[in-house]
Order: structure tokens, then C-alpha cells, then sequence
């Protein structure tokens, strides 16, 4: 089955410094998703990325797509202690309605 | 505008029994889906529904799982006979069938105790 696999599990990150989190996957995605939860929250949508070697970007959030659709990252860029929480990736293959989820990289800034 | 609403919020209960949870999820939002997530890990696919039809069910789902969305309004996931392995948080979501992007709303989640 599909998976997918998400470093670092864990962050911990100066306010201010930069961060970064990556994800792959086992196969070819047709779409991949990111999410945040903060701590007691759900899930939040972010973005959805479709397009071979996409780039979106969000005021500090950066989101790439890979150019074989397999892999992702997402890039902050001078963190916020408002960015704390984990942030999910999330990928489906053709033909599924399937969001097979990473494991999340939990973000921690020290003020 | 509601957002995607679930209840119980928490539920605790004893190994054995039968638990049911509901989501309701945001109004003519047709795709309805179930989730579950545990410590330390992301949301792990359960089940799909598209108006009432249960299109898509996770092979890891056991057949103590059930789920239902008999008017295609709101849904049902019934566990019988609980196990202490079946401790997790429930998370419904869903999304209308236009838009752009496939964006999924999450719902508060019902946080179940099998003791």
C-alpha cells in the first residue's frame, strides 16, 4: 500500500530561524495536501499542490511539489512562535479517494 | 457557517462494549470521510462516503467497524465490542464536491477510552 514518510519528526527551532520539513512517498501521488494541527486542534487545510515541480507559496510558507511527484517540502522561513503545532503532508494516488497522511513533523519555537 | 461538528467530544468505556459516534458534517458538503489518529502519528484513513454511498473502506478497518450515512447528511461509526487497541481520536471531515482544490474540514474529533 501507499505510505508516506515524513523528517523530522521533531523541530526545535530558534524564533526567527528557518524550517523545513519533507515528506516522500512510496509511489506517484496525482495530488499532495499539507495540514497543520496545533495541539489539542484538528487538522487544517494549508494548500494542495498538483503539478510536477509546483512551487506555491503562503507569506512565509513555502510549498514544493517534486518533479516525479513523490516528494514534497515545506519551507518557513523566519518562524513565529504562532507557527508552533505539527505539520502534516498528505498524499492520494489516481484513482483513490484515499488521503494516506505522514506522521507529521512537530514544530516547537523557542521565543 | 458551522464547521464540521462531532459528537461525544469524549467518550471512556469498557473493554467489550459497543460505542457509536456522529459527525455532522458541514451542510452540502456531499464527501464525508472517517479517520482516526493516535499519539504521535497522523490521521489514518477509515472510510469515504460520496452522498450515502460508502465508496472506499480501508483494508485495515475491521469488521467491528461499521459506518453509515443513511440520508447522506450526517454519518455514524459504530465499534462493537471495544478493544483497549481502539483508544484513539475519531476525526470526521469533509468537502463539497466543486472546488478547486480537494480540501479536507476536520472536525473536532471524538477522543474514545477503552479501558
Amino acid at each position: 500500500g501507499q505510505q508516506v514518510m515524513q523528517i523530522p519528526q521533531y523541530q526545535h527551532v530558534q524564533e526567527g530561524e528557518d524550517f523545513t520539513t519533507y515528506c516522500n512517498s512510496s509511489t506517484t501521488l496525482s495530488n499532495i495536501q499539507w495540514y497543520k494541527q496545533r495541539p489539542g486542534g484538528h487538522p487544517v487545510f494549508l494548500i494542495q499542490l498538483v503539478k510536477s515541480g509546483e512551487v506555491k507559496k503562503q507569506k512565509r510558507l513555502t510549498f514544493q511539489f517534486g518533479e516525479a511527484k513523490k516528494n514534497s517540502s515545506l519551507h518557513i522561513t523566519a518562524t513565529q512562535t504562532t507557527d508552533v503545532g505539527t505539520y502534516f503532508c498528505a498524499g492520494s494516488g489516481a484513482g483513490s479517494y484515499q488521503l494516506t497522511f505522514g506522521k507529521g513533523t512537530k514544530l516547537s519555537v523557542i521565543p | 457557517d458551522t464547521g464540521v461538528s462531532q459528537n461525544p467530544r469524549h467518550k471512556i468505556t469498557k473493554r467489550g462494549q459497543n460505542v457509536t459516534f456522529r459527525c455532522d458534517p458541514i451542510s452540502e458538503h456531499n464527501r464525508l470521510y472517517w479517520y482516526r489518529q493516535t499519539l504521535g502519528q497522523g490521521p489514518e484513513f477509515l472510510t469515504y462516503f460520496q452522498n450515502e454511498a460508502q465508496l472506499e473502506k480501508s483494508r485495515l478497518l475491521s469488521d467491528r467497524f461499521s459506518a453509515e450515512r443513511p440520508k447522506g447528511s450526517f454519518s455514524t461509526l459504530e465499534i462493537q465490542r471495544t478493544e483497549q487497541g481502539d483508544s484513539a481520536m475519531y476525526l470526521c471531515a469533509s468537502r463539497p464536491d466543486w472546488g478547486e482544490m480537494d480540501t479536507q474540514y476536520f472536525g473536532p474529533g471524538t477522543r474514545l477510552t477503552v479501558l
